[in-house]
């Protein structure tokens, strides 16, 4: 069984959806949790991090954390186009340690 | 500011060989992280150095080394190449080896192993 697991989709949604992205870990230890955002041919790019249960919003994203049920969520308002992408979640130990990633899920918002 | 620079983009090498990746970071980072993402596996972390020290290393076998210098610059090495270290090999640069998962990855180098 892998530390983090995410669907890998692919999922597709029609424009102005709310898009629901799910990781699930097993090691109670991790502290941190991040959502990368990784286009075709390109690096991933970090969306967001917190490192406590409960909510946390920037525009249209909102991540989610529940350490009792090790369950991550990055929510997506009033999707675009253009946040057609590969989402990973992603978890570390420590502040600086090495970052655990999930598979990604492959988002495809159609006009 | 420039963002973190890997070279090659794209390379072509066969079983047995050997090959060297090279990463820039955001000038005035001095952390860099390697990671390999593969459609099967994901992203794997493979290393992590500060100050040319290696702080972090990942469950890889020896065959895959890496260095940094003064300047921040690092390469990675993976040696006696194998079909399966076909992937994209990303480099992804830090301020401090403090930061919360505030990496800057590069485009990656594209590996194909024949």
């Amino acid at each position: 069984q892998k530390e983090v697991e995410q669907d890998p989709g692919p999922l597709s949604v029609p424009e102005g959806a709310i898009v629901s992205l799910n990781c699930t870990y097993s090691n109670s230890a991790f502290q941190y949790f991040m959502w990368y955002r990784q286009y075709s041919r390109k690096g991933p790019e970090l969306l967001m991090y917190t490192y406590s249960s409960g909510n946390k919003e920037d525009g249209r994203f909102t991540a989610q954390v529940d350490k009792s049920s090790k369950y991550i969520s990055l929510f997506i308002r009033d999707s675009q186009p253009s946040d057609s992408a590969t989402y990973l979640c992603a978890m570390s130990f420590s502040v600086g340690g090495k970052l655990i990633f999930g598979q990604g899920t492959e988002l495809s918002v159609k006009p | 500011k420039a963002g973190v620079t890997q070279t090659p983009r794209y390379l072509i090498k066969t079983r047995g060989q050997q090959v060297t990746l090279s990463c820039s970071p955001i000038s005035g980072h001095r952390s860099v992280s390697w990671y390999q993402q593969t459609p099967g596996q994901g992203l794997q972390f493979l290393f992590e150095y500060f100050s040319e020290t290696q702080r972090n290393k990942g469950n890889f076998p020896g065959r895959f080394s890496g260095r940094q210098f003064s300047n921040s610059r690092s390469e990675m090495n993976v040696s006696t190449l194998e079909l399966g270290d076909s992937a994209l090999y990303l480099c992804a640069s830090s301020l401090t080896d403090r930061g919360i998962g505030e990496l800057f990855f590069g485009e990656g180098s594209r590996l194909t192993v024949l």
